[in-house]
C-alpha cells in the first residue's frame, strides 16, 4: 500500500537557521501531498498542501514542492523562529480516497535562541 | 476559531475494560475521523463517519471497536475490551466534506491499557 517515510527527528536548530525536513512517498496513482504540524497542546493542523506534480504548497514561510521524479515532498524554510518548534506530519492522500490520510512517523523541530 | 476538542485527554485502564473516547467536531462539518499513533509510530487512519455510518476502516478496527454520533454534536469511539496494544494517542478529526485531505484535528486523548 501507500506510505510515507520522513526523516527521523528531533531536528534541533538556532533560530534565523534554514530548515529542510525530507519526506519520500510511496504510491500508485497520484496522491496528493500534505504537511501537518502540531504545536504543544494542540491538534494537527494543515501547514500546505500539493495535489499534483511540481505544485508548490506554502505558507507561514514554509514550502514544499511535489517531485514526482524523485517521489519527495521535502519542507523547507529559510529562517526559523522559535515559534516554529512543533511536530511535523509529511502526508498524503490516496487517488480515490480524498480524505483518508496516510502519514510519516512525524518529525520534532526544537528552535533555541 | 472553531476547533475539534476530545476528553478526556488522558485515560489509564486495566487490559479488558470498556473505554470510549469522546470528540466533539467542529459544528458545521460532515465527515468525521478517528486517528491513532502508537508511541514512535505512524499516525494511523482507523475510521471516518459520514450519515450516520461509517464509510471507510481500516483494518486495525475491527469487531473491538465502534464508533457512534449519539446526539448530533459528540463523535465517540468505544474499545469493547482493551489490549495493551491499544496504547495508543486517539485523534478526532474532522471535515466540512471530503476535501482532499484538508482535516481539522483535536489535540488528542493518551489511551494508557495496563
Amino acid at each position: 500500500g501507500d506510505s510515507v517515510t520522513q526523516m527521523e527527528g528531533p531536528v534541533t536548530l538556532s533560530e534565523e537557521a534554514f530548515l529542510t525536513i525530507n519526506c519520500t512517498y510511496t504510491a500508485t496513482g497520484y496522491p496528493s501531498l500534505f504537511w501537518y504540524v502540531q504545536y504543544p497542546g494542540e491538534g494537527l493542523q494543515l501547514l500546505l498542501k500539493a495535489t499534483k506534480a511540481d505544485d508548490k504548497g506554502s505558507n507561514k514561510g514554509f514550502e514544499a514542492t511535489y517531485r514526482k521524479e524523485t517521489t519527495s515532498f521535502h519542507l523547507e524554510k529559510g529562517s526559523v523562529q522559535v515559534s516554529d518548534s512543533a511536530v511535523y506530519f509529511c502526508a498524503l492522500t490516496e487517488t480515490g480516497t480524498a480524505s483518508k490520510l496516510t502519514f510519516g512517523t512525524g518529525t520534532r523541530l526544537q528552535v533555541t535562541l | 476559531e472553531p476547533e475539534v476538542t476530545q476528553t478526556p485527554s488522558h485515560q489509564v485502564t486495566q487490559m479488558g475494560q470498556e473505554v470510549i473516547l469522546r470528540c466533539v467536531p467542529i459544528s458545521n462539518h460532515l465527515y468525521f475521523y478517528w486517528y491513532r499513533q502508537i508511541l514512535g509510530q505512524k499516525v494511523e487512519f482507523l475510521v471516518s463517519f459520514y450519515n450516520n455510518e461509517i464509510s471507510e476502516k481500516s483494518e486495525i478496527f475491527d469487531d473491538q471497536f465502534s464508533v457512534e454520533r449519539p446526539d448530533g454534536s459528540n463523535f465517540t469511539l468505544k474499545i469493547r475490551s482493551t489490549k495493551l496494544e491499544d496504547s495508543a494517542m486517539y485523534f478526532c478529526a474532522s471535515s466540512r466534506d471530503f476535501s482532499h485531505g484538508e482535516l481539522f484535528f483535536g489535540e488528542g486523548s493518551r489511551l494508557t491499557v495496563l
